[in-house]
């Protein structure tokens, strides 16, 4: 079975400072990781993918992720930190060798951003 | 949320009610997913479809029940054997069963009266 975990409910960052939001996983296979970004009362925004190749994926607005496959994380990162990115951020994982359905969700970390 | 639109965005059941929420897709994806978003919980899939005529329980199926007569298509209906309905209701869609990307509609929020 695979499983995500984000071990943080919430992260507080001052507006300019780098930002981190962690995300581990476990799968028996090689991981499709994935991160999504959800504002109030709206759908998830797809943010970034690591599929295979380079460890640090890039993505929309400035974020960028990286694969480190020793410590199955897949850890968020943006060097400079808006007001506008605070919402709430889901890490997602798929095994492609399982058969699986749908996507496994972590429960979400809150980003708050503040001025 | 391009391409796929979810419907009503407020819904509100009584006790013993069956409603339905609806799904439709412009993107000519083959999969549509549906999925509950709940407080502190993630999200949880309920169903999936990989093509027309075809779909699959998720891990919480019960209490729900969905068709694929259409490809662009995929309504949950949740029945009045769901004794917790309260949630998020979020609907989703890829290329394929086994691609890489889901796209995510705007969700459905339903209340109980």
């Amino acid at each position: 079975a695979q499983s995500v975990a984000q071990p943080e409910d919430q992260v507080n960052v001052a507006e300019g400072n780098p930002l981190t939001v962690k995300c581990t996983y476990s799968v028996s296979g090689n991981p499709y990781l994935f991160w999504y970004v959800q504002y109030p009362n709206r759908g998830l925004q797809f943010l970034l993918k690591y599929i295979t190749g380079d460890n640090l994926v890039k993505g929309s607005y400035g974020f960028e992720a990286e694969f480190n496959k020793s410590q199955t994380s897949f850890h968020l990162k943006k060097p400079s930190a808006l007001v506008s990115d605070s919402a709430l951020y889901f890490c997602a994982v798929r095994d492609p060798r399982g058969g699986a359905d749908g996507l496994t969700f972590g429960k979400g970390t809150h980003l708050i951003i503040q001025p | 949320d391009g391409g796929i639109t979810q419907s009503p965005k407020y819904l509100f059941r009584k006790e013993g009610q069956n409603v339905t929420l609806s799904c439709e897709q412009n993107l000519n994806h083959d999969a549509m997913y549906w999925y509950r978003q709940d407080p502190g919980q993630g999200l949880r899939l309920i169903y999936y479809s990989q093509i027309v005529n075809d779909f699959q329980k998720g891990d919480i199926a019960e209490g729900y029940s969905v068709s694929r007569e259409k490809k662009e298509s995929f309504p949950l209906t949740v029945t009045s054997a769901q004794k917790n309905p309260t949630a998020f209701y979020l609907c989703a869609s890829s290329i394929r069963q086994d691609s890489e990307t889901q796209y995510f509609g705007p969700g459905t929020r339903l209340l109980v009266l």
